[in-house]
């Protein structure tokens, strides 16, 4: 299995509330992303990294915000969490954005 | 905008059946497509990835074929297992870092 862990694994918090959610690899992969995955939505993008401090927008990026200073972390943050971000997001590596993703087991995020 | 269709959403199959689950998408300009499972509780797992050009690809008991034109891919199990109980989804790329993903085929294969 490719190096990916994703932490934390569930989070409960508040609305309004400052999250960081974490996206750590040991593959040096250079293409890095962030989706959540909702029922009967499938899994949408949230933004994605081709390189350290190299990073756009996914057809979901409203309310999120990602920074990557170094190759093996990739940060989402909410920035003041709102009850419709509750979801389960996984972060995705791939060394060539034409080749197979692989996949974090991902992060239970419940906003009350 | 494209979009990515899978149908059914579920699906039962006795132990030992061959099977097909589909996937359908709107624009037919796409870089690849793939398809993952993903285990309850679990991230995706890449199964078969298929390239534009190609028309499929093939892997122990599983083939996935393209068909662009159509807009369709078709992913094929022989010999259904109970392993093999998972969600399958399909994403499509259509520029060079963006998947759009299906919502999945639950499967389940009864022993």
């Amino acid at each position: 299995d490719a190096g990916i862990t994703q932490s934390p694994r569930h989070k409960v918090t508040e609305t309004g509330t400052p999250v960081t959610l974490r996206c750590h690899q040991t593959e040096n992969h250079r293409y890095m992303y962030w989706y959540r995955q909702d029922p009967g939505h499938g899994l949408r993008l949230i933004h994605y990294s081709y390189g350290v401090k190299d990073t756009d927008k996914g057809e979901v990026s409203d309310g999120y915000s990602v920074s990557r200073s170094k190759t093996e972390d990739f940060l989402l943050t909410l920035e003041s969490a709102t009850s419709s971000q509750t979801s389960v997001y996984f972060c995705a590596i791939t060394p060539d954005p034409a080749g197979p993703q692989h996949f974090g087991d991902g992060t239970r995020l419940s906003i009350l | 905008k494209q979009e990515v269709t899978q149908i059914p959403a579920a699906l039962s199959v006795p132990e030992g059946e061959n099977l097909v689950l589909n996937c359908s998408f709107t624009d037919s300009a796409i870089y690849n497509l793939q398809w993952f499972r993903q285990d309850p509780g679990k991230g995706l797992t890449s199964l078969l990835l298929i390239q534009s050009s190609q028309r499929e690809q093939t892997s122990g008991r599983l083939n996935a074929s393209l068909d662009k034109s159509s807009g369709r891919s078709t992913l094929y199990i022989a010999a259904s297992q109970p392993g093999d109980s998972a969600t399958y989804l399909c994403a499509v790329s259509s520029g060079t870092y963006k998947y759009i993903f299906g919502t999945g085929t639950r499967l389940k294969v009864l022993a």
